[in-house]
């Protein structure tokens, strides 16, 4: 099975900063991955599929890149409504996800 | 918009099964081709992949499991009834979580995988 190592798993940063959230796959999984947002009581969103496509109707303010066992989420211009916890998924073989990134806005 | 609505008992008790059926909009299973996924999160924790079952517009077909739940997983899809159900048996505490069902399209585009969650149904199992 694939491992994924989200890391950091938490964040602190304040409005208009720019982070960023990765993840390494145990395997190389070519661009087949996902960064998912979630909120307290909410299923998860999309944010970007195959690395770096944005989802439909998400800030242009997040930026996926990576492929093989590498990968990077960056948000830009931290705004307050992105406090949420971050996930990636590898979709290339069955479905894992990271561990999560808690991101805080101070 | 697709609609998806976990349905089931809240609480469950140890070694006994837990069943939870997933309704999906009407029409929409089937209109074409799909995965059904049940994902589960236990609180603070991340999400875990349960597994699948694929479906045409006419009938449904295997299904594929993580194998860390082999042996004790069924999910199946009833197309007549636009729904498709997760069976998991011998619980412990350790399977209290969220359960969320979720839809994937086939073919998906690369790299996209499920294409609408539901709610999530809390499942908490204890004596």
């Amino acid at each position: 099975a694939i491992h994924m190592t989200q890391s950091p798993s938490f964040l602190s940063a304040s409005v208009g900063d720019r982070v960023s959230i990765t993840c390494r796959a145990s395997q190389p999984i070519g661009r087949e991955l996902e960064w998912f947002q979630q909120k307290p009581g909410e299923a998860p969103t999309v944010l970007i599929s195959a690395s770096s496509t944005l989802e439909g109707g998400v800030s242009s303010r997040f930026v996926g890149s990576g492929s093989g066992t590498d990968f990077t989420l960056t948000i830009n211009g931290l705004q307050a409504e992105d406090s949420a916890i971050y996930y990636c998924l590898q979709n290339y073989n069955d479905y894992t996800f990271g561990q999560g990134t808690r991101l805080e806005i101070k | 918009q697709v609609l998806l609505q976990e349905s089931g008992p809240g609480l469950v008790k140890p070694s006994q099964s837990l069943s939870l059926s997933c309704n999906v909009s009407a029409d929409f299973m089937t209109s074409g081709s799909f995965y059904w996924h049940w994902i589960r999160q236990p609180a603070g924790k991340t999400l875990e992949y349960i597994g699948r079952v694929s479906t045409s517009a006419t009938s449904a077909h295997g299904s594929t499991y993580n194998p860390s739940f082999w042996g004790r997983v069924t999910i199946l899809a009833d197309l007549s009834k636009h729904q498709f159900s997760l069976k998991m048996n011998f619980v412990t505490a350790a399977d209290t979580a969220v359960y969320y069902c979720a839809v994937q399209r086939v073919p998906s585009l690369p790299g996209r995988s499920f294409n609408f969650w539901g709610q999530g149904a809390k499942v908490t199992v204890s004596s």
